[in-house]
């Protein structure tokens, strides 16, 4: 069975600091993808970023970065340079090769204080 | 630009009564996902569907159908409501081609059952 887990239900962070999501999952397939989406207040979900787990190097997107440890199970994203506009919920979603779906987290709540 | 159009935005029903909720997508992609998202437990697969007339269910199908006749359409369907299927409806599409293959989502049916 798959599993994401999003321990911080809520975040807060000053504008212009980084801010780092946690993410833990747990499969036994060898071949996965790793997501993030960005949920605003109108309801809408944001693809940000995508890690593969045979990816060699830790995927970027902008200010978005991925922290994948492998051995860890854990990809955490990292945003740089907090804005306003990033408050919103963030989900932290998992495909393994099997599947055609996503598994997701609970998400966590990011709140940038101006 | 691709899109994902879900029929309604706000739905309130009074329980017993049968629900449907559409959702067109126009990137000719061959799977769609209707995911039901509640606070703090995240998104959860209700159904899924790989191709026309073709659908499996997901995580928490109970309650629900879904109908899938055409390429572009799915459809959700409440056969009697319930007071505990207020929730958000996502609706997703994705292509079929691999594991880095995002979800592109809809903006939500908050369904608010009486």
């Amino acid at each position: 069975a798959q599993k994401i887990t999003q321990t911080q239900p809520g975040m807060f962070v000053q504008e212009k600091e980084a801010v780092t999501l946690d993410c833990t999952y747990d499969t036994s397939d060898p071949s996965y993808g790793l997501f993030w989406y960005k949920q605003p207040s109108s309801g809408e979900m944001i693809f940000l970023i995508y890690q593969g787990s045979y990816d060699q190097q830790n995927a970027t997107e902008g200010r978005y970065s991925l922290n994948f440890q492998k051995a860890r199970k854990s990809a955490n994203l990292v945003i740089s340079a907090s804005q306003l506009g990033d408050s919103a919920m963030y989900f932290c979603a998992m495909r393994v090769i099997r599947a055609n779906n996503l598994f997701f987290g609970t998400g966590t709540r990011l709140t940038v204080i101006p | 630009d691709v899109k994902v159009t879900q029929s309604s935005r706000y739905l309130v029903k009074r329980t017993g009564e049968k629900v449907f909720l559409e959702c067109v997508q126009d990137m000719d992609h061959e799977n769609m996902f209707w995911y039901r998202q509640d606070p703090g437990l995240g998104l959860r697969l209700i159904y899924f569907s790989y191709d026309v007339k073709m659908k499996e269910k997901g995580d928490i199908p109970e309650g629900y159908s879904v109908s899938r006749e055409k390429k572009e359409r799915f459809s959700l369907i409440l056969e009697y409501a319930s007071t505990n299927q207020t929730s958000m409806a996502l609706c997703a599409s994705s292509s079929r081609t691999g594991l880095h293959e995002k979800l592109f989502f809809g903006s939500g049916t908050q369904l608010s059952v009486l």
